[in-house]
């Protein structure tokens, strides 16, 4: 069963860069996974940041950027503000036809 | 704009069954393929299942396969998630997504879900 990682918790300051990954429990992850990238607020719907590794979704700030870093894929948030205080997830396809998602990240900016 | 609304949840028990659907708005449903990805509250997101535009092509999380159908009406621009066999571990928000990318494999666009309780 493959499992796909991300950092529990990560922290930043305010106006900081940060960058979240999101791997393989074994191997590396490539771009033919399409690595995609969300963020929730409790009660809220996820909203899509990044897809298909480095596309960012309609009306999401440059701040946010989307890459391939050594063997997982990665968000990059600059310039982080309070308001990016949330839950990131990750996904990955695989080539079985199933998307997997990895646990989340809890961002804290303080 | 795209709008994506789930509705059909609710409370079932233990081995019974309940029909999702998720009408959708704002764009060429037919040309999409479609997702359900679900949500245990306060715990990670899931994916559940993914249709092709033409409804031909349907894949599963092995959690739910032989037990879940993902299917979509384009005249009525329509998804549905039949669920039967319902265990307790199923109850969570469920989410219909739009796909995009090469066969649809990413979400853009994501409704604001739909609880489903499994309990006696």
């Amino acid at each position: 069963q493959t499992v796909v990682t991300q950092e529990p918790s990560v922290s930043v300051s305010p106006g900081g860069t940060v960058t979240l990954t999101c791997g393989l429990s074994s191997g590396s992850v490539s771009t033919s996974y399409y690595p995609s990238w969300y963020q929730q607020t409790p009660g809220q719907a996820p909203r899509t940041l990044i897809y298909s590794t480095n596309t960012r979704s309609s009306g999401v700030p440059d701040r946010f950027s989307g890459s391939i870093l050594g063997n997982k894929a990665a968000l990059t948030i600059t310039g982080a503000q309070a308001d990016d205080e949330s839950d990131y997830f990750c996904v990955l396809y695989m080539q079985s036809g199933i998307s997997v998602f990895g646990g989340g990240t809890k961002l804290t900016v303080l | 704009e795209v709008q994506l609304v789930e509705s059909g949840g609710g409370l079932v028990q233990p081995g019974g069954s309940l029909r999702l659907s998720c009408a959708a708005s704002g764009f060429s449903f037919s040309s999409y393929w479609m997702h359900w990805v679900r949500q245990v509250p306060g715990k990670g997101l899931v994916w559940v299942s993914r249709i092709s535009s033409d409804g031909s092509s349907t894949s599963y999380a092995d959690s739910v396969k032989g037990r879940f159908t993902i299917s979509r009406d384009n005249a009525r621009n329509t998804l549905y998630l039949q669920m039967s066999s319902l265990r307790a571990e199923d109850t969570a928000v469920y989410y219909c997504a739009r796909g995009t990318c090469t066969n649809g494999v990413c979400y853009k666009y994501w409704g604001q879900g739909t609880l489903v309780t499994v309990s006696s």
